[in-house]
């Protein structure tokens, strides 16, 4: 079955600091993979995806790359800000008949002014 | 606003009691997710329901179950309630049974006493 290991947690950065979470899983076949945030008291959100090896996902100032030889997908910004402070999961996704995804503790990551 | 909607947001109960917690998909979503988010657990997949039917089962306890409607709104029901079973429940939904991407509703807090 699927599995993800992500960093131990919290995180705790100053605005404009560079932010790496590490991310691996361990897959069947080639899953899809995607990180949600979820800002405090809210649903979780999509904030990028990748679907096949070498693909980069971005949003938000937010990267991840799709790593197949290191089966990795960490999460990188080169400057953050207070306003990123949430929790992140990673998830992969193995797509089909039956596919769900399976996600990650979640790391939260607080950032200060 | 993920267009995925819950009802209701906060649910105080006793134990040994019965609820029911509802969700709406984004309009022309077919499938609907149930997830439970505790500290001790994380977040865990409940079940998938497509086009009304189960499609796909995870960590969900006998005493609950679900059901997805014609009009594809979705129902989960949580019986004989433990003080374990508070957490965050959220629904998801997605275009087809096996999409890539799945948008949160915004959860049901529920806690048992």
């Amino acid at each position: 079955g699927n599995s993800v290991t992500q960093m131990e947690g919290p995180v705790t950065l100053s605005e404009e600091a560079f932010l790496t979470i590490n991310c691996t899983y361990t897959a069947t076949g080639y899953p899809s993979l995607f990180w949600y945030v979820q800002y405090p008291g809210e649903g979780l959100q999509l904030l990028l995806k990748a679907t096949k090896a070498d693909d980069k996902g971005s949003n938000k100032g937010f990267e991840a790359t799709y790593r197949k030889e290191t089966t990795s997908f960490h999460l990188e910004k080169g400057s953050v800000q207070v306003s990123d402070s949430a929790v992140y999961f990673c998830a992969p996704l193995i797509t089909g008949a039956n596919s769900k995804l399976t996600f990650g503790k979640g790391i939260t990551l607080s950032v200060r002014p | 606003d993920s267009g995925v909607t819950q009802t209701p947001k906060h649910l105080i109960t006793a134990t040994g009691q019965r609820v029911t917690l509802r969700c709406s998909p984004r309009s022309g979503d077919l499938s609907v997710y149930w997830y439970q988010q505790s500290l001790d657990q994380g977040l865990q997949f409940l079940i998938q329901y497509y086009n009304g039917e189960e499609r796909a089962k995870g960590n969900i306890l006998e005493r609950f179950s679900a059901q997805q409607f014609p009009d594809l709104h979705s129902e989960l029901n949580l019986s004989s309630l433990e003080l374990g079973d508070s957490a965050l429940y959220f629904c998801a939904s997605s275009l087809s049974g096996s999409s890539y991407e799945q948008y949160f509703g915004p959860g049901t807090r529920l806690t048992v006493t």
